[in-house]
């Protein structure tokens, strides 16, 4: 049973470039959560998503940052014209139901770095 | 704000129990209390949450005071391997999981 999957494991962009991050939830979670931690700093929630729908942004910033989830595929976080302040590990994590108190599942992480 | 409240960092020598403090005395009826730990730069790793009893499992014990004010994660007989900064995080079930700073463990042998 293969874990939470993200990819890129690394990335590097100039500046100005876009960068994509995908993460693979585990089999049979619908609930996909992505988390930044920027070097020497903790995780910071960003975006909550189910299938389909954004259920809390409020961790994104307004500009440059969107997250999917389709029906099909896996959930996408796409940073647009990247600053070097956006280098840091993305981490994802998902879960079969998020009002059982159950735990989250992480991937390793995508780390970008921005030159 | 933080809902937790952790000791920056803490040493352990190495086969001794780790005992890991934190406070939430605001912590409300229906928020459980949840612990992870990362790894250097790996992603956080569960380890155990627990609602009002004490829980126990393969890693780690939860100790919850009686009046949930505060809880004690003990890893039983450390390793170098669990240096890591663990993470105590209330949370209700219709919140997301919200990480704070974290207690930096360094197990020493």
């Amino acid at each position: 049973n293969a874990g939470v999957m993200q990819n890129p494991r690394h990335l590097v962009r100039r500046r100005g470039q876009e960068a994509r991050l995908r993460c693979s939830p585990m089999k049979g979670h619908s609930h996909v959560y992505w988390y930044r931690q920027l070097p020497e700093e903790g995780l910071k929630f960003m975006v909550y998503l189910q299938k389909e729908n954004i259920i809390d942004e409020s961790g994104m910033p307004k500009e440059r940052f969107s997250a999917e989830f389709p029906k099909e595929g896996p959930s996408i976080l796409r940073i647009q014209q990247v600053v070097r302040g956006d280098s840091a590990a993305y981490f994802c994590a998902s879960s079969p139901d998020p009002f059982a108190p159950g735990e989250l599942f992480f991937g390793e992480g995508s780390r970008l770095t921005v030159l | 704000d933080a809902k937790t409240t952790q000791p920056t960092s803490m040493d352990c020598a190495e086969g001794r129990a780790a005992n890991l403090p934190c406070n939430h005395s605001t912590i409300s009826g229906n928020e459980y209390v949840y612990w992870y730990r990362q790894i250097h730069s790996q992603g956080p790793q569960y380890i155990i949450h627990g609602l009002k009893n004490n829980e126990t499992n393969e890693m780690a014990s939860l100790i919850i005071t009686e009046d949930r004010k505060s809880s004690t994660l003990i890893l039983p007989h450390a390793t170098l391997r669990d240096t890591a900064v663990y993470y105590c995080i209330v949370r209700a079930l219709d919140d997301d999981m919200r990480f704070g700073a974290g207690t930096r463990l360094t197990v020493k042998p």
